[in-house]
């Protein structure tokens, strides 16, 4: 069975651009999440949504968004592109969205804001 | 405030030995942990959960100590290889339930 698969695996944006990031859940997974990782740290919560609803949302600016569509994948926006914005972009899919479940992360999308 | 640390940033063992890596959480009413390891180029890979209601629980070669009183989380790796050289995390779940907390995590480097 494949995993948690995203789309691309790499890419450059300069500043000012926006960004889309894509997301497959595992198939049977209803909740995808998106978490930021810059390098060193931790991984940081950004969103959750399952069924297509926004469940939860990090410490973020309004450039964040995203949504999730009728098959489960999702996409994760960014606006106006800044060099902090540089980081490990890792989405995660579980089965409920319930806070006691196991998350399953992709490889991510290595974002570099030049 | 919510956050999940690691005591310590790196740890090397030889291969074979048994290692422990370290965690402190600091919501009193976390009620379920996950111990990941993510290897370089790759997303963070399961190891293993634990709900409050339990104080230890235990997988392939790993093994996983809540202690509540003092807020702290363990991850127990034995007769370590080469291949669980990885950084280690562990994480929380959030007040509101939607999200993992994650600390700064543990590079185990594993020598042979």
């Amino acid at each position: 069975d494949a995993g948690v698969t995203q789309s691309p695996t790499h890419l450059i944006k300069t500043r000012g651009q926006h960004v889309t990031l894509r997301c497959s859940p595992i198939s049977g997974h209803k909740s995808v999440s998106w978490y930021q990782q810059v390098l060193g740290q931790g991984p940081q919560f950004i969103f959750q949504y399952y069924e297509k609803e926004e469940r939860g949302r990090g410490n973020f600016p309004d450039r964040f968004s995203a949504r999730q569509f009728p098959n489960y994948s999702s996409e994760l926006n960014v606006n106006a592109l800044l060099l902090g914005d540089s980081a490990l972009y890792l989405c995660a899919s579980s089965l409920g969205g319930q806070h006691n479940e196991k998350l399953f992360f992709g490889s991510g999308t290595q974002l570099s804001v030049l | 405030g919510e956050s999940v640390g690691l005591h310590l940033p790196t740890l090397s063992v030889q291969e074979g030995d048994n290692s422990i890596i370290n965690c402190a959480y600091s919501n009193s009413a976390s009620d379920y942990f996950i111990w990941y390891k993510q290897e370089s180029g790759k997303g963070p890979q399961f190891i293993i959960d634990i709900r409050s209601n339990m104080d230890k629980r235990q997988g392939q070669r790993v093994t996983v100590l809540l202690n509540k009183t003092v807020k702290h989380l363990s991850l127990q790796i034995a007769a370590t290889q080469p291949g669980d050289s990885a950084v280690y995390f562990c994480a929380e779940v959030n007040q509101a339930g939607t999200a993992l907390i994650f600390g700064k995590g543990t590079t185990l480097s594993v020598s042979s």
